[in-house]
């Protein structure tokens, strides 16, 4: 138990459905990240929020929406995804968003599939 | 552009042997470099780390060893145990939140 929750585990969707994955961090840090994994490839850092403001969007297309109401949860909305969509997503937080990379714990992500 | 290759995506070893995982990266400016380590159904969680200050850090039985001038690094774990099995992450960081990750390479210890 690394103190990042994510729900659910597991999502199956039609590319028009709508949606959420939640992650909830309980070790009082103020960064949060999206991470995507897609089999075989590297992870790659989608969103960051410090202290529930983003921070970076690595060029996300919009059918992928964050929302960070308060440092301990995070939100990514999804609608009319794409099947090439379909991937491990990582949920992340670490004290800052600066510098604090062996700090970065890994909720145990989402594995997604868009049919 | 994928900056950080991790170009064995797999890797078997004995029980007691040295296990060796390799990194390269094309991007210079890289300078921190991190292992993480992946069980199934889990979150990857942080091993060991070295600054590109240094060309070795070493933490149990686990040792990181950096090569700058030839862009490479590599995990050390001696002896390798059953419970190392896992998929290791190697990544970089750049400009001090920007952080690139391989795309792993998984580790089975035979008994």
């Amino acid at each position: 138990e690394t103190g990042v929750t994510q729900t659910p585990r597991h999502l199956v969707m039609g590319m028009t459905n709508k949606k959420s994955l939640k992650c909830e961090q309980h070790l009082g840090h103020n960064a949060m990240y999206w991470y995507k994994q897609s089999a075989k490839k590297p992870l790659e850092l989608m969103f960051v929020y410090s202290l529930e403001e983003r921070v970076e969007n690595n060029s996300v297309p919009s059918r992928f929406s964050p929302e960070c109401p308060n440092s301990s949860h995070l939100f990514l909305h999804l609608h009319t995804l794409q099947p090439e969509d379909s991937a491990l997503y990582l949920c992340a937080s670490s004290p800052t968003s600066q510098g604090s990379w062996e700090k970065l714990f890994f909720g145990s992500g989402t594995q997604l599939s868009v049919l | 552009d994928q900056q950080v290759k991790q170009n064995s995506p797999s890797l078997s070893v004995q029980e007691g042997r040295i296990s060796i995982l390799n990194c390269d990266y094309t991007n210079s400016m890289f300078d921190y470099f991190l292992w993480y380590k992946k069980y199934p159904a889990e979150g990857p969680t942080f091993l060991i780390s070295i600054s590109s200050i240094k060309d070795k850090n070493e933490d149990g039985r686990f040792t990181v060893f950096l090569n700058k001038s030839a862009k490479h690094l590599s995990l050390h774990i001696v002896p390798s145990q059953p419970g190392d099995s896992a998929v290791y992450f190697c990544a970089a960081r750049y400009n001090n939140n920007d952080m690139r990750f391989g795309a792993g390479t998984r580790l089975t210890v035979k008994p």
